[in-house]
């Protein structure tokens, strides 16, 4: 079934480490995205990429680091910079289309800790 | 900063109650409005893509409704059922290349 996978689903991590959180998609889509979650807040855009070797900063990408090395995955890394990394991290990628941002498609998400 | 602003937060409803709920947003610059489904421990789904204003969509007992002059959207459900039970976002994009979240509106349908 095609879909977007993201791993893990829980992700604990001490103070000052960095973190890579997975997304892949096999959807063939172009454009893929990271957001943030918090409580009572709408999902902030952190990093989007429209095409493979190419991304963007959204809203909130300090403390935060992407590659898009292939057309199916966008990892992203929480850094030790980031000062208030617990969240809950949605990956999505949008149909191919004559305009951006297409309707998205999303991951299940990956809750991210800070002990 | 450019916000988008869903009310209300929360809803409790009985099965069997039509309700609305709106989703609000800057007049200028309008480019399009999404609103989407995101039921708990699953992902967020699509349900509407407008984008001018006065369109309708409809999809069985959810429809919503657009005004970009004032800027707001409403989605109506009617006959609410349990399975209705999610959080509904709403994205706002502006200028062609950017889009704002909404916070949601939970929605609880008691049976």
């Amino acid at each position: 079934d095609g879909g977007i996978t993201q791993s893990p689903k829980y992700l604990f991590r001490k103070e000052g480490q960095n973190v890579t959180l997975s997304c892949e998609q096999n959807l063939n889509h172009d454009a893929m995205y990271w957001y943030r979650q918090d409580p009572g807040q709408g999902l902030r855009l952190i990093y989007y990429s429209q095409i493979v070797n190419d991304f963007q900063k959204g809203d909130i990408a300090e403390g935060y680091s992407v590659s898009r090395e292939k057309k199916e995955s966008f990892p992203l890394t929480v850094t030790s910079a980031q000062k208030n990394p617990t969240a809950f991290y949605l990956c999505a990628s949008s149909v191919p289309g004559l305009s951006f941002p297409d309707t998205q498609y999303f991951g299940p998400g990956t809750r991210l800790t800070v002990l | 900063i450019l916000n988008v602003e869903q009310s209300p937060q929360s809803l409790h409803v009985q099965e069997g109650d039509s309700t609305n709920f709106t989703c609000s947003f800057p007049s200028s610059n309008f480019y399009a409005l999404h609103w989407y489904r995101w039921e708990t421990a699953k992902s967020p789904e699509a349900l509407f893509v407008m984008t001018l204003n006065g369109d309708e969509k409809k999809k069985g007992r959810i429809s919503a409704t657009l005004n970009t002059k004032e800027g707001y959207s409403y989605l109506y459900i009617k006959g609410s059922q349990p399975e209705d039970s999610a959080t509904y976002l709403c994205a706002f994009i502006f200028g062609g290349n950017d889009m704002r979240f909404g916070a949601g509106t939970r929605l609880t349908v008691k049976p």
